[in-house]
């Protein structure tokens, strides 16, 4: 399975960007980079997912480098709700490195102070 | 609600009793999935059903059993459970197994005593 790596923990302060960097160089042409969320007591919740091109919805923008062996989940503005561990998984459908299937690794955890 | 219901939310059980999880989701979604969340350890990957068929077991001990009726709804029976099988056991569902767009429900915390 492929892996991503990412810092165990952040910090960042309410109102302000936040980054959070995901290295994936074992790649495979076809993975999608998917990042996913968990609060406190809840399941993961999907928070967006890319290939190629950068991607922006309402909750995060997804910035991917151009040789594919990193990506940024970028939150424009951290509540104290942004407070969760984020993780960033590989996969996709048939030929990609996880096929059918989300692994999850250890995620980054986020903190958010007011 | 993310439109993935599992009940119980909390279950105590003895080692030697017989209980079941029921996943349930309307989103429409073909693929079902267990994970089990242990404290401090990721997510593990159970179970994968994709139209009702199981397309993965993931070297789980028989001692917990899927049942995946229909595509809307998964069970995990479980009986004969060890201490060490208490953890958050989450259900999920997608469109299909692309890994894009799960959607998790709240879990059932499983305490075996």
């Amino acid at each position: 399975d492929a892996k991503t790596t990412q810092p165990n923990s952040m910090e960042s302060n309410e109102e302000e960007p936040v980054h959070l960097p995901c290295n994936h160089s074992t790649i495979s042409g076809t993975d999608y980079i998917h990042w996913y969320r968990q609060l406190p007591s809840q399941g993961p919740e999907y928070v967006i997912h890319g290939l190629t091109s950068n991607v922006n919805n309402r909750m995060a923008s997804l910035a991917i480098a151009e040789d594919r062996k990193s990506s940024t989940l970028i939150l424009h503005r951290a509540t104290l709700r942004d407070a969760a561990v984020y993780y960033c998984i590989l996969g996709g459908t048939h030929g990609s490195s996880n096929t059918g299937k989300l692994i999850f690794g250890q995620g980054t955890t986020l903190q958010v102070k007011p | 609600e993310t439109g993935v219901t599992q009940t119980p939310r909390h279950l105590v059980m003895g080692m030697t009793n017989k209980k079941s999880l029921k996943c349930e989701q309307h989103l429409g979604h073909n693929a079902m999935y267990w994970y089990k969340q242990s404290a401090k350890k990721p997510l593990e990957l159970m179970f994968v059903y994709n139209f009702k068929e199981q397309t993965e077991n993931n070297s789980v001990p028989s001692r917990f059993s899927p049942e995946c009726p229909n595509s809307s709804h998964l069970f995990l029976h479980l009986h004969t459970l060890q201490p060490e099988d208490s953890a958050l056991y989450l259900c999920a569902s997608s469109r299909e197994t692309g890994g894009i767009g799960y959607t998790f429900g709240s879990g059932t915390r499983l305490t075996v005593v």
